[in-house]
């Protein structure tokens, strides 16, 4: 079982649909980051979470450690959401990132 | 900005072909990373270098080295390729002071036939 699990592993939307993905760990963890990589693209840091909730434009992130989960929320979802959508957690103990194996989203116009 | 830049977007490569990854970074970061990302696995660490001439190995380091001569430059080397290998490579950086705020370049997509 991976340390760090995402659902669900694809997603279709229509355009304008609220869009959730989560994202469940099994350590105990100093921080969650939530990335995302366009198709052919690098990766780009969207949050890091320790706590609570945070929000960019239509981009909501949230955290409970107490559940060890997380979620990534898009509202309005918009065709150019289009990307994979990448967990990744600081663990406790250790110096290394540990990633999940990311959410396909597309959104269809 | 943070510029972390990848030698090439594609490559093929035979089978037992000695396979040479560069990536270099412009912003004087400490650390550097490479990771290999497969569908249904996610990122995997190969190996990290956290100064020039310095090297950790990750989560998968059999069948790879790596180089650091300069601080700007990774590189990451396939001694005998393998179809195996065949995968997205990502590098990359940090600073010292926030190594988890990791900067990623465009990725080297290999195929090893």
């Amino acid at each position: 079982k991976n340390e760090v699990e995402q659902s669900p592993q694809n997603l279709t939307a229509q355009e304008g649909e609220f869009i959730t993905i989560n994202c469940s760990y099994s350590v105990g963890i100093s921080a969650l980051h939530w990335l995302q990589q366009h198709p052919g693209g690098g990766i780009v840091s969207l949050f890091m979470l320790s706590s609570g909730k945070k929000k960019h434009g239509r981009l909501i992130a949230t955290i409970n450690i107490q559940e060890k989960h997380s979620s990534l929320h898009i509202t309005a979802s918009h065709p150019r959401d289009s990307a994979v959508y990448i967990c990744a957690v600081r663990p406790v103990y250790g110096n290394k990132l540990v990633f999940g194996a990311g959410t396909i989203l597309r959104v269809k116009s | 900005d943070v510029k972390v830049t990848q030698s090439s977007r594609y490559l093929v490569k035979r089978t037992g072909e000695k396979v040479f990854l560069e990536c270099v970074q412009d912003m004087d970061h400490e650390n550097m990373f490479w990771y290999r990302q497969d569908p249904g696995l996610g990122l995997r660490l190969i190996y990290f270098s956290y100064d020039v001439k310095m090297k950790e190995k990750g989560d998968i380091p059999e069948g790879y080295s790596v180089s650091r001569e300069k601080k700007e430059r990774f590189s990451l080397i396939l001694e005998s390729a393998s179809t195996n290998q065949t995968s997205m490579y990502l590098c990359a950086s940090s600073l010292d002071r926030n190594p988890y705020e990791q900067y990623f370049g465009p990725g080297t997509r290999l195929t090893v036939t």
